[in-house]
């Protein structure tokens, strides 16, 4: 059973518009919450982080929002550039142990 | 150099064959893991490593088996390659101080290919 999903394989958006990324997760314990970005033939890099006690972290162009009660993250990307373009990689941890992460979206940034 | 290193980076492999997938880390960091990465799937966990002398089974360890021989290396062997273990492989790091707020750095990956 997938405990972290990420619906939406691919997302389309026009440069300098606001890119949303969507994850849900099932399993309420998790208390930490990561997205890493990855491009082709590298590993994923860490982006950003939000602590499930958080409703909202930002750093620069990057914001994640976290509600807990609908088990449900974001990450907006504001604005987006074509750079920006990757597979974003959702993850949860619980008790400062290992990542579960989800299957990932597809982010084209069109200029 | 990168932080952390992977070889091979590419490998193709008969079927019934062993073979050893090696990471090698710089950051200093005290935990290791080993994820597998299938196309449209995400990232797997197969074995991870707290510490030099702690080895525990991720969510897919069935055909597979590791060794931690320092605190920086780690390393994935598949003790008899069968074509379904055909996938992207990624080594990662942390340090059980900060990875909440860094998360984990990953190798470059290697791709294997079983016939």
């Amino acid at each position: 059973d997938q405990q972290v999903k990420q619906n939406s394989p691919s997302l389309s958006v026009q440069e300098g518009r606001i890119s949303i990324l969507n994850c849900d997760y099932t399993n309420s314990m998790f208390d930490y919450f990561l997205w890493y970005k990855k491009y082709p033939a590298e590993g994923p890099t860490f982006l950003i982080s939000i602590s499930s006690i958080k409703d909202k972290n930002e750093d620069g162009r990057f914001t994640v929002f976290l509600n807990k009660s609908a088990k449900h993250l974001s990450l907006h990307i504001v604005p987006s550039q074509p750079g920006d373009s990757a597979v974003y990689f959702c993850a949860a941890s619980l008790n400062a142990g290992k990542s579960t992460f989800g299957d990932g979206t597809t982010l084209t940034v069109k200029p | 150099d990168a932080d952390v290193t992977q070889t091979p980076r590419n490998r193709i492999t008969k079927t019934g064959k062993r073979i050893m997938l090696e990471c090698s880390q710089t950051k200093g960091h005290d935990r290791m893991y080993w994820y597998r990465q299938d196309p449209g799937l995400g990232l797997r966990l197969i074995y991870y490593s707290f510490d030099v002398k702690d080895i525990n089974k991720g969510e897919i360890s069935d055909g597979y088996s590791v060794s931690r021989q320092a605190q920086a290396k780690f390393s994935l062997s598949l003790e008899s390659a069968i074509p379904n273990q055909t996938a992207l492989y990624f080594c990662a790091t942390s340090d059980t101080k900060s990875d909440r707020d860094y998360g984990y750095t990953f190798g470059s990956g290697t791709r294997l290919t079983v016939v």
